[in-house]
């Protein structure tokens, strides 16, 4: 059965430091990954999404994921982040029948 | 496209009386799938229609919940009756039907059951 653990519950970080999410799955067949955002009562927002080819992706709002298959890895990276990244952030890995299996999220807490 | 339209966005109800939950999906996509998100659990996903069709319901937490989906552009999720435990914001969303598809998420309705 595939599954995703997000390492880190919280991460707090100061403004325009960098960030790290981490997130690992288990899969047994085709790996499509997924990082989603959430903002305060708000909707998931898709980030980006690795389906194949270049093992590093690039998404919106600067941040990047590098999918690593022997660590079974996708963790998520942005080099300088802003108090508008504070959000909670969803890793996920597609399942049978176009499934999404989510992490537990972690919470981003950027500050002054 | 407006994106997936959910309603109402905010519920408030007495334990024991029905609710009902609407979602449109883009206009287009043919999967449709109902998730709730509590602090406890994360995000759990309910069930999953391929062309207004239940595909996996198995994430229903009982007969209490049902959903449908008449046509391509209308859902629906329906507790009846509702329980204090109920409370949580559930949220629709919709995509096309491959694998390698992008979900899109509506805004969510937050339900509190008193």
């Amino acid at each position: 059965a595939q599954s995703v653990t997000q390492l880190d519950s919280q991460v707090p970080v100061f403004e325009e430091a960098p960030v790290e999410l981490r997130c690992n799955y288990s899969s047994s067949v085709s790996v499509y990954l997924f990082w989603y955002v959430q903002y305060p009562n708000q909707g998931l927002q898709l980030l980006l999404k690795y389906l194949s080819g270049s093992t590093l992706v690039k998404g919106i709002n600067g941040f990047e994921a590098e999918f690593n298959k022997s660590q079974t890895s996708f963790h998520l990276r942005k080099p300088s982040v802003h108090i508008s990244d504070t959000a909670e952030y969803f890793c996920a890995v597609k399942g049978g029948y176009n499934k999404l299996i989510f992490g537990a999220g972690t919470r981003l807490a950027v500050h002054p | 496209d407006a994106g997936v339209i959910q309603s109402p966005r905010h519920e408030v109800t007495e334990m024991g009386q029905e609710v009902t939950l609407r979602c449109k999906p883009i206009s287009g996509h043919n999967s449709l799938f109902w998730y709730r998100q509590t602090m406890m659990r994360g995000l759990e996903l309910l069930i999953y229609f391929n062309n207004n069709v239940p595909i996996d319901d198995s994430g229903m937490p009982e007969d209490r919940f049902s959903a449908k989906m008449p046509n391509a552009s209308f859902s629906t999720l329906k507790i009846q009756p509702s329980e204090p435990r109920d409370s949580a914001v559930y949220f629709c969303a919709s995509s096309r039907d491959s694998i390698q598809e992008t979900q899109y998420f509506g805004p969510g309705t937050r339900l509190l059951v008193l």
